[in-house]
């Protein structure tokens, strides 16, 4: 069974420019999630999507960060622009859909660097 | 807000020791899960409880949970340097985690 999917592994860019990662989960997992780890800290939830509708979006700095899910599959996550605070490994994870003793499968996450 | 809660920040033990960790959470639980995340990687699933259960075995991994504390612990027994992680819980429903426990296992 393939992964959880997520491009680029690495950017690098610089304040106030525009970003954006990308995330394929595993075929059939209806919930998909975005995380953003800062260095030393733990993963903080910033959307979550049930099929192409977002459940929940308390955390997403929606100032600068969007996030869609186009037909309920891939996903995108988008920074403009992005400040020196948005350096931190920007992570997907998917389950399926409804049921609660399912895991959730986590990609390995794309390192961004803003200089 | 952050739901997940694990304490201790950072284990440094033996290898062939035990490892203890311990979970809070806010929320009225469902099920409760401990994942596993080495460095610069993603994090993977390792034990999944359900509300009802008190305690549940995997390997060498125990899971406890406590719904009247809104507790878990994560036992790994006779530890391995590959233990070397940090580890996180959190509810299925809610998948929000905490800091984290840094575990650290010498050779």
């Amino acid at each position: 069974e393939a992964g959880v999917a997520q491009s680029p592994r690495y950017k690098i860019i610089e304040k106030r420019q525009s970003v954006a990662f990308w995330c394929n989960p595993i075929s059939g997992h209806a919930t998909l999630y975005w995380y953003q780890q800062i260095l030393g800290q733990g993963p903080k939830l910033l959307i979550q999507f049930q099929n192409n509708g977002v459940v929940d979006d308390s955390q997403l700095p929606k100032d600068r960060f969007s996030a869609e899910r186009l037909k309920g599959v891939d996903s995108t996550l988008k920074i403009q622009p992005a400040k020196l605070e948005d350096s931190a490994v920007y992570l997907c994870a998917s389950r399926t859909a409804t049921a609660l003793n399912t895991e959730a499968f986590f990609g390995q996450g794309t390192r961004l660097t803003v200089v | 807000s952050q739901q997940g809660e694990e304490d201790p920040q950072a284990l440094s033990i033996q290898e062939g020791e035990n490892a203890t960790m311990n979970c809070s959470y806010k929320t009225s639980i469902n099920n409760l899960q401990w994942y596993r995340q080495n460095s610069g990687r993603g994090l993977v699933h390792l034990i999944l409880i359900r509300s009802n259960e008190r305690e549940k075995h995997s390997g060498r991994l125990r899971v406890t949970l406590d719904t009247s504390k809104k507790s878990s612990s994560l036992l790994i027994t006779a530890s391995r340097a590959a233990d070397t992680a940090s580890y996180f819980c959190a509810t299925v429903l809610d998948m929000r985690f905490g800091a984290g426990t840094r575990l650290t296992v010498k050779p």
